[in-house]
């Protein structure tokens, strides 16, 4: 079955820089890859998905990126707010079967 | 996300006992999963059921049921719990289109002792 990696385990920036996660995914028929944030007591709510049919994606500070090729995608945040801290969650999915990674704890400082 | 609420939300269980966590959805969606969440190691899908006429095993569903009462109602059962299924265990929901974008609930805690 598929396989996901997340990269780092954890994350600590100053308020203002960008922040990168980088997962990757082994199963080459995964076609769509979602981003989910995590906050304290609650559920994963989705910020940002990709397809495999787009490259990029942009949502104001949030973009993503895949590689179908090297077979990985990337979060990027840019100006980080402290109220970008929480644990973020990539996932790849073929179909009805969706593998989440391990998490990244970003913590952003004020 | 409100429209999807899960019962308890804390739970604190001796081992062997029989304890029933409950999903209930008002997002009028067919599909419903059942995670549980282990620092370190993700979200790992237990059950999943796309009508309630359809339940499907997921990566680790030893240890585990789940019954589909109604279209809105998804529960899952540890017939004997044990510590190691100490965890958090969230409900989440996905609508036919897109299949693939899920929404979770606020989770139930339980610690097994």
């Amino acid at each position: 079955g598929e396989n996901v990696e997340q990269h780092p385990s954890t994350l600590s920036v100053q308020e203002g820089d960008s922040a990168v996660i980088k997962c990757t995914y082994s199963d080459s028929a995964s076609n769509y890859f979602p981003w989910y944030k995590q906050e304290l007591g609650k559920g994963p709510q989705l910020i940002i998905d990709i397809r495999s049919n787009v490259g990029e994606k942009k949502d104001q500070r949030i973009a993503v990126t895949l590689n179908k090729t090297a077979k990985h995608f990337s979060l990027h945040i840019t100006e980080t707010q402290p109220e970008d801290s929480a644990v973020y969650f990539c996932a790849a999915s073929r179909g009805d079967d969706m593998r989440f990674g391990a998490g990244t704890r970003l913590t952003v400082k004020p | 996300d409100a429209d999807v609420t899960q019962t308890p939300r804390n739970r604190i269980t001796k081992t062997g006992k029989r304890i029933m966590l409950e999903c209930s959805q008002t997002k009028g969606h067919d599909r419903m999963y059942w995670y549980r969440q282990d620092p370190g190691l993700g979200l790992r899908l237990i059950y999943y059921s796309f009508d309630v006429k359809d339940i499907n095993k997921g990566e680790i569903s030893d240890g585990y049921s789940v019954s589909r009462q109604a279209q809105a109602k998804f529960s899952l059962s540890l017939e004997s719990a044990i510590p190691n299924q100490t965890a958090l265990y969230f409900c989440a929901t996905s609508d036919l289109r897109p299949k693939e974008t899920q929404y979770f609930g606020p989770g139930t805690r339980l610690l097994v002792l």
